[in-house]
């Protein structure tokens, strides 16, 4: 299994501002995906990672609101954009790691937006 | 409907029962089939992972996958209370990269 890491593991920012988690793994991983997870929600995707190419996003969230980077293959950042109290969530990063179809997540990133 | 039921609980047991957590779905096209436990305050933890029908064990841990009835269950016997956590099923079709479709999870307690 991969040991995946986050930063920040929690932060509380004001309506307005942006905020970057990076998501950094022990080992080269060939996907790597952000959700986000709302108090007593399951998880939602917000985008795959691409490494080298742009973000692919799911219904509902856009590049602006969520820019996201991949440099190469063990590390990845979200930044979650001109935020509002109802961006408050934990942001969690994901990757499958070689042929396995095993996903694996970080500890996550817990945000309050006041 | 969402495409994969959850019975949110909380599911309160005694330490050492047995406990059976289930999901339903209604995609037939899901081959692979996960579960996750999630402690409070932390990220999901890969507890199980099937493809297709049939059982897999592991220690306490009892998946079981039911393809003709849509129909996963997670069992964990001699349960201690340190299962105390909210547990969640998800699954993937076979052709669909890596999106994974999660149920909403169950909160289970288990009791000293």
């Amino acid at each position: 299994s991969a040991v995946i890491s986050q930063k920040p593991s929690r932060d509380i920012c004001q309506r307005g501002t942006s905020l970057t988690i990076q998501c950094q793994v022990d080992s080269q991983v060939t996907m790597m995906f952000w959700y986000r997870q709302q108090p007593g929600q399951s998880l939602t995707l917000i985008a795959t990672a691409n490494q080298g190419s742009e973000a692919t996003y799911e219904s509902g969230f856009v590049i602006d609101k969520f820019p996201i980077s991949r440099p190469n293959l063990t590390f990845s950042t979200l930044t979650v954009s001109n935020m509002s109290p109802e961006d408050s969530s934990i942001y969690l990063c994901s990757v499958v790691s070689g042929n396995s179809y095993e996903q694996y997540f970080g500890p996550g990133t817990r945000l309050t937006v006041t | 409907q969402k495409e994969v039921e959850q019975d949110p609980g909380p599911l309160s047991v005694p330490e050492g029962a047995i406990v059976s957590l289930n999901c339903t779905y209604s995609n037939s096209a899901f081959q692979y089939f996960m579960w996750y436990r999630q402690y409070s305050r932390k990220g999901p933890e890969l507890l199980m992972y099937t493809y297709s029908s049939g059982n897999k064990e592991d220690g306490r841990f009892t998946a079981q996958v039911d393809k003709s009835s849509k129909y996963i269950s997670l069992f964990i016997r001699d349960s201690q209370p340190s299962d105390s956590a909210t547990y969640l099923c998800a699954m993937r079709e076979n052709n669909a990269g890596n999106m994974l479709t999660f149920g909403g999870g169950t909160r289970l307690m288990v009791k000293p």
